[in-house]
């Protein structure tokens, strides 16, 4: 059974650099075929996907956020990282790691629990 | 990118039957056979219902099916439960590794 765990600040000051970790277990992202993904979730809104990356580090991005996010992975240490800068209050919004696949085409079949970040002064 | 539409609200009765649409363009749920479902309960992770339109992971009941006509994706819910109320997302491969999703629909066991 995959698991995935968020881990990173809950509180963001306005401007800074948003930074999550997720960490996977009871499987393996050098295992391929799969994406590893963020998706973010607007208080009482819809799901938001911000991009995804491969275990061999290739990268995919939603276009409205391109130009700020980055999604890095340690395939080492099993996990993927989101830095999200220059954040405002409009990214105040529950974030969750994930896996998508077997293909970048595939379901988002494991989800973390989500973390709440929350940026404000 | 433009959200897929979704019915903001639906509801039926137990036992009843509804159908939740997803409306998108050509270039994405009118283009791609790669569309999923998803079930979100509050507070909770959003949990995998049906991928490539009409499949069901291991473990989700045969109430839940999908289909898709032209632009137009739905989710239908047979014999509804009480657990089924929810909110409810469709997504949609968009082309070059994206994914998009709609806006959710909140549906309510009368």
């Amino acid at each position: 059974q995959v698991q995935l765990q968020e881990s990173g600040p809950g509180l963001v000051k306005p401007s800074q650099t948003l930074s999550l970790t997720c960490t996977v277990s009871g499987g393996s992202i050098n295992s391929g075929g799969y994406y590893w993904s963020w998706i973010r979730q607007h208080p009482g809104k819809g799901l938001e996907w911000i991009g995804s990356i491969y275990y061999s580090g290739r990268t995919y991005y939603n276009p409205s956020l391109k130009s700020r996010v980055t999604i890095s992975v340690d395939t080492s240490t099993e996990q993927f990282s989101l830095n999200l800068t220059s954040v405002t209050a409009a990214d105040t919004a529950v974030y969750y790691c994930a896996r998508r696949g077997p293909g970048a085409r595939g379901g988002i079949d494991y989800w973390g629990q989500g973390t709440l970040v929350t940026v404000s002064s | 990118q433009s959200a897929l539409t979704q019915p903001r609200s639906v509801s039926g009765s137990p036992g009843q039957s509804v159908t939740i649409s997803c409306t998108g363009t050509s270039s994405d749920v009118g283009y791609y056979n790669f569309v999923s479902w998803y079930q979100q309960h509050p507070g909770k992770a959003p949990k995998l219902l049906i991928y490539d339109v009409n499949k069901r992971p291991s473990g989700v009941p045969d109430r839940f099916s999908g289909s898709k006509s032209g632009n137009t994706a739905s989710l239908t819910i047979s014999g509804l439960q009480a657990e089924d109320e929810a909110d409810y997302y469709c997504c949609s491969y968009a082309g070059n590794y994206t994914l998009i999703f709609g806006g959710g629909t909140k549906q309510t066991v009368l």
